[in-house]
């Protein structure tokens, strides 16, 4: 079935230092692939995505990275700040149609 | 533009009793979903809906129903209410077009406790 796995499930890193995210899904055919953050109270919100036809994408400090034959892709936080600490989701497009969340991973920045 | 509006924000229903969350966006999305959010846990899919009239299965759909009567609203009914229903209810939509695929928009959420 449709799936979308997430690791880690929490992650602390130094402010500064970088942070990665990875999720892997189950379906080849999937084609859009959105990241977002959810604040404490908040609603999720988009930060970047990526559709299949590319390998790479960024934004400022944030960067995912796809990798269609392996099934997987991975988000990147570089120099993180206070503010990026936060619930980061993954999610994958099923069938053009079904939107599937990872699990999540809860990120704390050390200040 | 209001987005996507979910009401209420806060229930408190007894175990057994209905009720149907609202949700309603003024983007003329086509796509929307409703997931549910369990204490430090991901969002798991519901129900969906590709357009008006059209509804069908997510990941855990038992003890709800929908419905897509118009592009607007997609409510989601919950029947005999028990208590693993208590939850945080987010409602999305989206312009996805089956070709190219857009952000989701999210509501603020529903807080359901079942006691």
């Amino acid at each position: 079935g449709e799936n979308v796995e997430q690791h880690p499930s929490t992650l602390s890193v130094q402010e500064g230092d970088s942070a990665v995210i990875k999720c892997t899904y189950s379906d080849s055919a999937s084609n859009y692939f959105p990241w977002y953050k959810q604040e404490l109270g908040k609603r999720p919100q988009l930060i970047i995505d990526i559709r299949s036809n590319v390998g790479e994408k960024k934004d400022q400090r944030i960067a995912v990275t796809l990798n269609k034959t392996a099934k997987h892709f991975s988000l990147h936080i570089t120099e993180t700040q206070p503010e990026d600490s936060a619930v980061y989701f993954c999610a994958a497009l099923f069938g053009n149609e079904k939107l599937t969340f990872g699990t999540g991973t809860r990120l704390t920045i050390i200040p | 533009n209001a987005g996507v509006t979910q009401t209420p924000k806060f229930r408190i229903l007894k175990i057994g009793q209905s009720m149907t969350l609202q949700c309603t966006q003024d983007m003329n999305h086509n796509y929307m979903y409703w997931y549910r959010q369990d204490p430090g846990m991901g969002l798991k899919l519901i129900y969906y809906s590709v357009g008006a009239g059209i509804t069908d299965k997510g990941e855990v759909p038992n003890g709800y129903n929908v419905s897509r009567s118009t592009t607007e609203d997609f409510p989601l009914r919950l029947e005999l209410a028990a208590p693993s229903q208590t939850s945080v209810y987010f409602c999305a939509s989206t312009a996805a077009d089956g070709v190219m695929n857009t952000e989701a928009f999210f509501g603020q959420g529903t807080r359901l406790t079942v006691v």
